[in-house]
């Protein structure tokens, strides 16, 4: 069993649309959890960040961590074509970012 | 904007060949990270170095790659020999000392590698 689940989508999505994004994990021990955005053939960037169970704001952006089931989310309000990317999961506790498969989102204009 | 430096940002080779790739990270920045991302998948750790010590290469193909950061400040990774399973791109991230495995990491554009 892979560390990190994480639908590969694609995903696509007009723009405007509420866009929510999902990854589970099994290993207890992952401390924080982030979401990086990666756009086609660049490296990925962070966009949020969180060590807690609970909701994250940023923008348009909001995090949401369920350390008890183990599963968090990313929800993406008012999409922009600009959004168009690779969002992946990542998780880090003893070691270095674990990062999940990714799911490709397109926001159609 | 401080940026982590890759080079080269594409790389064509033959398998059995040698190829090295280069990154400079963010001044300052302690953690460096060697991470692999094959096509559709998300990266994978190679190896990890606080300054120029090694913390993790746990997954790091030993027989056939290489990495270093001699000085603590610039570090390559190498390939000999390639194989054809090699090709992917390979990404280079930095983070701050007092945050090594809080998870913000500042990665570099990547060099894409083909193996033929």
């Amino acid at each position: 069993q892979k560390e990190v689940e994480q639908d590969p989508g694609p995903l696509s999505v007009p723009e405007g649309a509420i866009v929510s994004l999902n990854c589970t994990y099994s290993n207890s021990a992952f401390q924080y959890f982030m979401w990086y955005r990666q756009y086609s053939r660049k490296g990925p960037e962070l966009l949020m960040y969180t060590y807690s169970s609970g909701n994250k704001e940023d923008g348009r952006f909001t995090a949401q961590v369920d350390k008890s089931s183990k599963y968090i989310s990313l929800f993406i309000r008012d999409s922009q074509p600009s959004d168009s990317a690779t969002y992946l999961c990542a998780y880090t506790g003893r070691r270095a970012l674990t990062f999940g498969s990714g799911t490709r989102l397109q926001v159609q204009p | 904007e401080a940026e982590v430096a890759q080079s080269p940002r594409y790389k064509i080779t033959e398998k059995s060949q040698a190829v090295a790739f280069w990154c400079d990270p963010i001044s300052g920045h302690a953690t460096l990270y060697w991470y692999r991302q094959i096509l559709g998948q998300g990266p994978e750790l190679l190896v990890q170095f606080q300054d120029e010590s090694v913390v993790d290469d746990s997954q790091l193909p030993k027989d056939r790659f290489s990495a270093e950061r001699l000085k603590g400040v610039d570090s390559t990774l190498k390939i000999q020999p390639a194989e054809l399973g090699d090709s992917a791109m390979y990404l280079c991230a930095s983070s701050g000392f007092d945050r090594p495995n809080t998870g913000e990491l500042f990665f570099g554009e990547g060099s894409r590698l083909t193996v033929l």
